[in-house]
């Protein structure tokens, strides 16, 4: 089955510098790559999502990037702010027979520090 | 719409007493998901269901562990007998029908058990 490895498991930065986080899965025919944020005591809530189709999609100050040869993908925040410090998860979703499951990555802390 | 609906939000119960976490997912959404979440093994698929039928229930711990969908609005996830090790927080997610559609999760259930 799919197996999602992400990295750093921890990430303290100092506010207004970028964050990076990178993940890598096992299956390819993963084609739908989420990236979720998840603040203390909350659900996880999507931030930004790349299709297999797309190499690089960017939202303001997020940006995510596929790899599809390497299999693996990267979130990028810029100009990072207090209130980006959370847990970041990425994801891959695939088809399965008869519905598509989706498979989370361990999660990243994210501390910025003002 | 008010989103996915869990209950209760926190559940404190004995070893070997019987829980059951409940969920409503999103209206028109056909996926439902059940995650668990723990610091040691992050966010773990449970099982899911497409039109009410349980998909994959690969990752389900055990047998003392089950889920029913009765109709397009409600689903359960019960443990019986429950065990400290259960301890977790449980995650309902819903989603459209497709596999690049993000998860859209509840607030959880916070499960601890003495």
């Amino acid at each position: 089955g799919e197996n999602v490895e992400q990295h750093p498991s921890t990430l303290s930065v100092q506010e207004g510098d970028s964050a990076v986080i990178k993940c890598t899965y096992s299956d390819s025919a993963s084609n739908y790559f989420p990236w979720y944020k998840q603040e203390l005591g909350k659900r996880p809530q999507l931030i930004i999502d790349i299709r297999s189709n797309v190499g690089e999609k960017k939202d303001q100050r997020i940006a995510v990037t596929l790899n599809k040869t390497a299999k693996h993908f990267s979130l990028h925040i810029t100009e990072t702010q207090p209130e980006d410090s959370a847990v970041y998860f990425c994801a891959a979703s695939m088809g399965d027979t008869g519905g598509f499951k989706t498979i989370f990555g361990a999660g990243t802390r994210l501390f910025v520090k003002a | 719409d008010a989103g996915v609906i869990q209950s209760p939000r926190h559940e404190v119960t004995e070893m070997g007493q019987e829980v059951t976490l409940r969920c409503k997912p999103i209206s028109g959404h056909d996926y439902l998901f059940w995650y668990r979440q723990t610091m040691m093994r992050g966010l773990e698929l449970l099982i899911y269901f497409n039109n009410n039928v349980p998909i994959d229930d690969s990752g389900m711990p055990e047998d003392r562990f089950s889920a029913k969908m009765p109709n397009a609005s409600f689903s359960t996830l019960k443990i019986q007998p429950s065990e400290p090790r259960d301890s977790a927080v449980y995650f309902c997610a819903s989603s459209f029908s497709s596999y690049n559609s993000p998860l859209h999760f509840g607030n959880g259930t916070r499960l601890t058990v003495t």
